[in-house]
């Protein structure tokens, strides 16, 4: 069945910087596009970034374009958002999931909080 | 971008009995383009449930079925379990956006 386990959230002030890492195992990595759905608390889902199976193309919901990048290294089968300028709204539990080529995630992680406060 | 309007937000259901869950999309999608379904309940991670409007993801009973086209899906739980309660969230997929809906609270009696 696979493992995706995301790592690296935690409690960081406005405007500081953090990196989010996806590792997964057993799900065939390389072959898959990637993305990452945030959850703030007690809200519902949100669409933030995805990547290509080769990290050829990325896309960005508005709100986080040009403050956050999405990037992955194969060889380590480790997805990675590397998040800037991070607002008090960024605050959420944050996802990476698999896209079996369709637009639709079909494997989830369980998360990791990243509160954004001062 | 295309938004998706999910109703209604709150369901509440004895053991047995039907639910009929609404995702509506502000334009109609592309030709290869759909919609997926996903359950999610309290602490745990969103499960797949159902992709490309209809087909349903492995593991997912028969009695959960999805159906709709342009822009009006529907999700239908044939008879209500139990383990049915939570949140469930419709997503459009297909193009190179993607969004979700803010979710349908099923509540058990």
């Amino acid at each position: 069945q696979g493992r995706l386990v995301e790592s690296g959230g935690g409690v960081v002030q406005p405007g500081r910087s953090l990196t989010l890492s996806c590792a997964t195992s057993g799900i065939h990595f390389s072959t898959y596009s990637m993305h990452w759905v945030r959850q703030a608390p007690g809200k519902g889902l949100e669409w933030v970034a995805m990547i290509w199976f080769d990290g050829s193309n990325t896309y960005y919901t508005d709100s986080v374009k040009g403050r956050f990048t999405v990037s992955r290294d194969n060889a380590k089968e480790t997805l990675y958002l590397q998040m800037n300028s991070l607002r008090a709204e960024d605050t959420a539990l944050y996802y990476c999931a698999r896209d079996p080529w369709s637009g639709y995630f079909d494997r989830w992680g369980q998360g990791t909080l990243v509160t954004v406060s001062s | 971008e295309i938004v998706l309007t999910q109703s209604p937000g709150t369901l509440s259901l004895s053991p047995g009995e039907r639910a009929t869950l609404s995702c509506r999309a502000s334009q109609s999608f592309c030709s290869t383009c759909y919609v997926a379904w996903y359950h999610q309940k309290p602490g745990q991670a969103p499960r797949l449930l159902i992709y490309t409007s209809t087909s349903r993801a492995t593991g997912v009973p028969d009695r959960i079925s999805g159906s709709g086209s342009g822009t009006d899906f529907t999700l239908t739980i044939s008879r209500v379990e139990p383990e049915d309660f939570g949140v469930y969230y419709c997503q459009q997929h297909g193009g190179s956006q993607w969004s979700l809906g803010p979710g349908t609270r099923v509540e058990i009696k």
